[in-house]
């Protein structure tokens, strides 16, 4: 059936190294894909999206470019800070009702130590 | 108001109890759609309204679950006869227009329902 997967955490990274999570999917046509971000404490919240192959979403310094080839979505940022500690949310509509019914990932909790 | 609103914030109660869990969504926005969040894992949709009427509740787990959005507004996530499995984060998330794949979903803080 239709799913995403990205990778388990939790990931713990010194601040400025390089962040990957690696997210990939499984449908049966071409879905919106997203990141979103869960801060400590508050709901959840959309980082980026991309609606066709090719796209690169972007925000706050992260990116993630859509690969139907690879079915991935792997969310990257150059230079971490101690504020990106959150949980990181992979998520497709995988739906093709034309609606947004999301499927989640498990989530990577991402921890940033000064 | 600003945002998608949820209560209760918490909610504990018994086994085999009725409860009730209310979410306001951003002002005109038509689409509703609720979620559940089990522990350490990620959201799980339950169900779909387009404007008063459920377009989609694929995912409620069994007929204990009922949802319902009278006046196209405020929705109501009703568990009968709770489990100990019903435990959980439940998250609202309201969009604009009819959920067009370009639509933005925008997350309440969500209600953690814990049944002893």
């Amino acid at each position: 059936g239709n799913s995403v997967t990205q990778m388990e955490g939790p990931v713990t990274l010194s601040e400025e190294a390089f962040l990957t999570i690696n997210c990939t999917y499984t449908a049966t046509g071409y879905p919106s894909l997203f990141w979103y971000v869960q801060y400590p404490g508050e709901g959840l919240q959309l980082l980026l999206k991309a609606t066709k192959a090719d796209d690169k979403g972007s925000n706050k310094g992260f990116e993630a470019t859509y690969r139907k080839e690879t079915t991935s979505f792997h969310l990257e940022k150059g230079s971490v800070q101690v504020s990106d500690s959150a949980v990181y949310f992979c998520a497709g509509n995988l739906n093709s009702g034309g609606y947004q019914k999301v499927t989640f990932g498990t989530g990577t909790k991402l921890q940033v130590i000064p | 108001g600003a945002g998608v609103s949820q209560t209760p914030s918490n909610k504990v109660t018994e086994k085999g109890k009725y409860v009730e869990l209310r979410c306001d969504p951003i002002s005109g926005h038509t689409a509703l759609y609720w979620y559940r969040q089990s522990l350490g894992q990620g959201p799980e949709f339950l169900i779909y309204f387009q404007g008063t009427g459920a377009a989609d509740d694929s995912g409620l787990p069994n007929d204990r679950f009922f949802a319902v959005r009278p006046e196209g507004s405020v929705s109501t996530l009703k568990i009968q006869r709770t489990e100990r499995g019903d435990s959980a984060v439940y998250l609202c998330a309201s969009s604009r227009t009819s959920g067009g794949i370009t639509d933005t979903q925008y997350f309440g803080p969500g209600t953690r329902l814990t049944v002893l």
